[in-house]
């Protein structure tokens, strides 16, 4: 069954400091992951768009990146702002699944903090 | 191209009453997907069009909902005879489909829905 999980549910951190989001999936057939950022009450936007030959990509303080191998994604946010604020989902998305072929993780809530 | 719009963007709706949403997509999008979100989850697929043809229906989609694009431009949502369990986030997103590989999956800023 095709399945995204992400981890942890929920974060709290204080304005500055880094944090990691992950994304283990179990998805195939694969052909790219990405991680949206979704305001409360917004709909989600667009961060990052991993192919399966793309190991890191950046986008400002934003990094995310795959391992294809073990199936995992990580969303790294440097020096946290509070504007981070917002939950944080990954897609997969694959080839002529279900689903209109996109597999949705729960989200990741982060919170940043002053 | 001003993005995926959604309309409109509040509802407050009596229980067992009709609504009906509107999403309007990228104009060059061929796909357009429907979703629900309650709070604190991820969005659930309801349907997508390709064009004109909806290809898939999620079981979520009772048959208090129906969803149509005519001219493979913008899509409605019509839920009839709404229950509180219906209140939620609709949320529209839009991707020009290709065989294999899709590109854009531009979301709208959503549909809040409140029955009381």
């Amino acid at each position: 069954k095709n399945q995204v999980e992400q981890s942890p549910q929920s974060l709290i951190i204080l304005e500055g400091k880094n944090c990691t989001l992950q994304c283990n999936y179990t998805v195939s057939p694969f052909s790219n992951l990405r991680w949206y950022k979704q305001d409360t009450g917004r709909g989600p936007v667009s961060l990052t768009i991993m192919t399966f030959s793309e190991n890191t990509k950046s986008n400002g303080r934003y990094t995310a990146t795959l391992d294809a191998d073990t199936k995992q994604s990580s969303l790294h946010i440097t020096a946290s702002q509070l504007s981070d604020s917002a939950s944080y989902i990954c897609v997969v998305i694959t080839y002529g699944g279900s689903q209109g072929n996109l597999i949705f993780g729960k989200g990741t809530k982060l919170s940043v903090k002053p | 191209d001003t993005g995926v719009s959604q309309n409109p963007r509040h509802k407050i709706t009596k229980r067992g009453q009709n609504v009906t949403f509107r999403c309007d997509p990228i104009s060059e999008h061929n796909r357009l997907y429907w979703y629900r979100q309650t709070l604190g989850q991820g969005p659930e697929f309801l349907t997508y069009f390709q064009n004109e043809a909806q290809l898939e229906k999620s079981r979520l989609l009772s048959d208090r909902f129906s969803a149509e694009r005519p001219k493979g431009s913008f899509s409605t949502l019509e839920i009839q005879r709404t229950e509180q369990g219906d209140s939620a986030m609709y949320l529209c997103a839009s991707s020009f489909g290709w065989t294999g590989t899709d590109y854009g999956y531009t979301f709208g800023s959503g549909t809040r829905l409140t029955v009381v």
